[in-house]
């Protein structure tokens, strides 16, 4: 399965656009690149996924340029309801969802 | 649909007794993961099944620890005998049949103490 990499943390303040970089250097061709979003005391929540260029849904975007070897969580003007940790994942035909360490955001008023 | 159900939400029991987790998929879903979350080791997926066969095991930290899957409805996630390292969050979660796109709905979880 591909390894993905990502900053351990970020902070950021209301309102600010929050930008996490995940790098997926050895993806395979089938992979998709699927975002998680975990609260405290609560499973993860399926935020977006993509396979190529710009995914856009009510909660986030997602941009994934032409190599496949990284791709950037977008969080327009962030509110400190999106304190959470943020999983990016490579996920593929075999099922198995293998969850990183993620990235801790916090963000400030 | 209301979501993936986990029970119970949470257990204290002494070193040595056996534990046994439930959860009960989204109806429809055919592949179900377990996962275990700690501090130390972050969310470690332990065991999951597609179509209720076992497909990979390979996360499930010793022989202590069991899983069944009866039928599409149902699965369990023993612990026996249990050990104070055991206690974690345990999340169950469910996806739906698909060739690529891989949307698991995880449940709220079990928060398992073991004294």
């Amino acid at each position: 399965l591909a390894k993905t990499t990502q900053p351990i943390s970020m902070d950021s303040y209301e309102g600010q656009e929050v930008n996490i970089t995940c790098s997926h250097n050895n993806i395979a061709t089938n992979d998709y690149i699927t975002w998680y979003q975990q609260f405290p005391s609560q499973g993860p929540r399926f935020i977006i996924q993509g396979y190529k260029t710009k995914v856009t849904n009510e909660v986030a975007s997602l941009f994934i340029p032409a190599d496949r070897k990284s791709s950037t969580l977008s969080l327009p003007r962030v509110s400190l309801s999106d304190t959470a940790v943020y999983y990016c994942l490579s996920t593929g035909s075999a099922s198995k969802i293998i969850f990183g360490s993620g990235t801790r955001l916090s963000i400030r008023p | 649909d209301a979501g993936v159900i986990q029970s119970p939400r949470h257990e204290v029991t002494e070193m040595g007794q056996e534990v046994t987790l439930r959860c009960k998929p989204i109806s429809g879903h055919n592949s179900l993961f377990w996962y275990r979350q700690t501090m130390m080791r972050g969310l470690e997926l332990l065991i999951y099944f597609n179509n209720n066969v076992p497909i990979d095991d390979s996360g499930m930290p010793e022989d202590r620890f069991s899983a069944k899957m009866p039928n599409a409805s149902f699965s369990t996630l023993k612990i026996q005998p249990s050990e104070p390292r055991d206690s974690a969050v345990y999340f169950c979660a469910s996806s739906p049949p698909g060739p690529w796109d891989t949307e698991a709905f995880f449940g709220q979880g079990t928060r398992l103490t073991v004294v």
